[in-house]
């Protein structure tokens, strides 16, 4: 069964600064993987996905993500984040042939001016 | 509709009684999910349908649990008998189909607090 670890369940960071938030997943077969964000009082948005081919997946508002496969990561990242970016970020994963997707606990990023 | 509709957006009741929490998916959407966010928890997995089908239902906490959906549309999560650990927020989340590689819509979330 596929199963997903967010690392740190908090980050916090000063505005401008770089970020990454980690996430690293379990497999025994090929996987499709997700970054939600979930901003106060508000559903589940999707960031980013992979689906097959390039390594790095770029997705709304600045953030990108690399899968290894290799350390079975797919680790979030933004160069320069803004106070907007304080929000709970979710990893997701899902197998090909599952129904369901399994998401981490979830990392609060907090970003100081 | 153009997006995933929850109601009530907030309930609080009294231990012991029962709730209903409705989600309306987006239009066309066949596959509909229930999913639990309580605190430092993440998201739990409730139940999953395709069409008025329930094909897993394996992250329903209790028999207290019960959901149905009519017409491949709207979805009633029920909880009887509410317990104080029930208080959580119950997100519901629609996609087009079965695939793996489609996207999960989320409504706002229905916030149930059981006193």
């Amino acid at each position: 069964a596929q199963s997903v670890t967010q690392l740190d369940s908090q980050v916090p960071v000063f505005e401008e600064a770089p970020v990454e938030l980690r996430c690293n997943y379990s497999s025994s077969v090929s996987v499709y993987l997700f970054w939600y964000v979930q901003y106060p009082n508000q559903g589940l948005q999707l960031l980013l996905k992979y689906l097959s081919g390039s390594t790095l997946v770029k997705g709304i508002n600045g953030f990108e993500a690399e899968i290894n496969k290799s350390q079975t990561s797919f680790h979030l990242r933004k160069p320069s984040v803004h106070i907007s970016d304080t929000a709970e970020y979710f990893c997701a994963v899902r197998t090909f042939s599952a129904d369901k997707l399994i998401f981490g606990t979830g990392t609060r990023l907090q970003v100081f001016p | 509709g153009a997006g995933v509709s929850q109601s009530p957006s907030n309930k609080v009741t009294e231990k012991g009684k029962d709730v209903e929490l409705r989600c309306d998916p987006i239009s066309g959407h066949t596959a509909l999910y229930w999913y639990r966010q309580s605190l430092g928890q993440g998201l739990e997995f409730l139940i999953y349908f395709q069409g008025n089908s329930a094909p897993d239902k394996s992250g329903l906490p209790s028999d207290r649990f019960s959901a149905e959906r009519t017409g491949g549309s709207v979805s009633t999560l029920t909880i009887q008998r509410t317990q104080q650990e029930d208080s959580a927020v119950y997100l519901c989340a629609s996609s087009l189909d079965r695939s793996g590689a489609n996207v999960l819509t989320f409504g706002a979330g229905s916030r149930l607090t059981v006193l």
